[in-house]
């Protein structure tokens, strides 16, 4: 069946690191896909998404570029703030063009940015 | 918008004793959805809704499971003869038709 694979935290980095979250799927289909964000004591937030080979998805300087090729959806930041810091889980959805609901998503990667 | 709502936050029971979960969707969403999380892992998905209409059940949901939506509005999660394993944070979610998913903060329920 379908599953996500991404990098097993804890990351723990300095402010203005260079942020890389490594993620690699499977899928049958054409999935979307997704990364979803949890700061401490929130739940689960959409942080970016991508529908379909060679979009990127964007949001708040985090960027990822589905790559069919490798069959990966790897996360980045170029400069991490201290507020960064939470829980980011990589996710993909079989029902295509963007729709959510069954959702499948990776074990999550904790990060933490020190000042 | 007032965002999901889940209540309890936090619940312990015995084993074998039934407890009952609540999600307040957004107020617009037609769509609910319930994922559970254990420590450690990232949610799983356990049954969607449409309106009032249980569209999906992942094999995770055994028959000691049952969700409802019965006006489609709020659901409720309900596991009888909880056991150990049960031990995990209930996640809600709701969406309107092809918009993001938004969560709760989740229901955790500790099973001694």
């Amino acid at each position: 069946g379908d599953s996500v694979t991404q990098m097993e935290g804890p990351v723990t980095l300095s402010e203005e690191a260079f942020l890389t979250i490594n993620c690699t799927y499977t899928a049958t289909g054409y999935p979307s896909l997704f990364w979803y964000v949890q700061y401490p004591g929130e739940g689960l937030q959409l942080l970016l998404k991508a529908t379909k080979a060679d979009d990127k998805g964007s949001n708040k300087g985090f960027e990822a570029t589905y790559r069919k090729e490798t069959t990966s959806f790897h996360l980045e930041k170029g400069s991490v703030q201290v507020s960064d810091s939470a829980v980011y889980f990589c996710a993909l959805s079989d029902q295509g063009g963007g729709s959510q609901g069954n959702l499948i998503f990776g074990k999550g990667t904790k990060l933490s940015v020190k000042p | 918008d007032t965002g999901v709502s889940q209540n309890p936050r936090h619940k312990i029971t015995k084993r074998g004793q039934n407890v009952t979960f609540r999600c307040d969707p957004i107020s617009e969403h037609n769509r609910l959805y319930w994922y559970r999380q254990t420590l450690g892992q990232g949610p799983e998905f356990l049954t969607y809704f449409q309106n009032e209409a249980q569209l999906e059940k992942s094999r995770l949901l055994s028959d000691r499971f049952s969700a409802e939506r019965p006006k489609g509005s709020f659901s409720t999660l309900e596991i009888q003869r909880t056991e150990q394993g049960d031990s995990a944070m209930y996640l809600c979610a709701s969406s309107a038709e092809n918009s993001p998913l938004h969560f709760g903060n989740g229901t955790r329920l500790t099973v001694t």
